[in-house]
């Protein structure tokens, strides 16, 4: 199984209050994404990251905001909560290799905005 | 990424052999087709991967024709544990936006 951490694993959290969703992976990978997903729908891209120091936003408008200053670890963060962010957040990485590599996920922080 | 098309759900029993077909017409010459599983309250989780022929691993197989237009997930005598929701992804391999559609929901019954 691939070593990709998400904590916490739920947060329920009041309106205006700012949030670090954290992720970690012990393998290496150069590349990170955040997808968000609400219960029985798609997974919508949100943020990614092919290294340290560079950011992107993905197909989904987000109002969150991502770093990657260390290759292990991607937070992603909410400054102000609102009820519109509940949702559940999935981290992801892959290696960057010419064979390609698959997307390891995490467990998801799902994020309840009251 | 190229396109994919994929039903929306499928129903089948335990033991049956169940196929899962995705559409990408406009899959590119260097495009790679790869199959993920999410089961609820859980990140997606990689199945198979290919190019092009068959390709066979513990859990699947994945049929691709020739054109390479379509592709073919395979899964042999499914259980209940199959029910899940299974995504076709058609991209290149140094691609870095790498987007989910909606998938197919397999409902396996008893």
């Amino acid at each position: 199984e691939a070593d990709i951490y998400q904590t916490p694993r739920y947060l329920v959290i009041g309106t205006g209050k700012k949030i670090t969703l954290e992720c970690s992976q012990t393998m290496g990978h150069d590349k990170m994404y955040w997808y968000q997903q609400d219960p029985g729908m798609e997974l919508h891209l949100i943020h990614y990251s092919y290294g340290v120091n560079s950011t992107e936003k993905g197909d989904l408008s987000s109002e969150s905001t991502v770093s990657r200053i260390r290759t292990e670890h991607f937070p992603l963060t909410l400054e102000s909560a609102r009820p519109s962010h509940t949702s559940q957040y999935l981290c992801a990485s892959s290696e960057r290799t010419a064979m390609g590599s698959p997307l390891h996920f995490g467990n998801g922080t799902r994020l309840t905005v009251t | 990424l190229a396109k994919t098309t994929q039903p929306i759900s499928m129903d089948s029993y335990e033991g049956q052999e169940v196929n899962i077909t995705c559409s990408h017409n406009n899959i590119a010459t260097n495009d790679y087709i790869t199959w993920y599983q999410q089961f609820p309250s859980q990140g997606p989780r990689f199945i198979i991967q290919g190019y092009k022929t068959k390709v066979t691993n513990e859990v699947a197989s994945l049929f691709i024709p020739a054109d390479r237009k379509s592709s073919t997930l395979s899964l042999p005598r499914v259980s209940l544990s199959d029910t899940a929701v299974y995504y076709c992804l058609v991209g290149a391999i140094r691609d870095d936006k790498i987007i989910f559609g909606k998938g197919t929901r397999l409902h396996i019954l008893p």
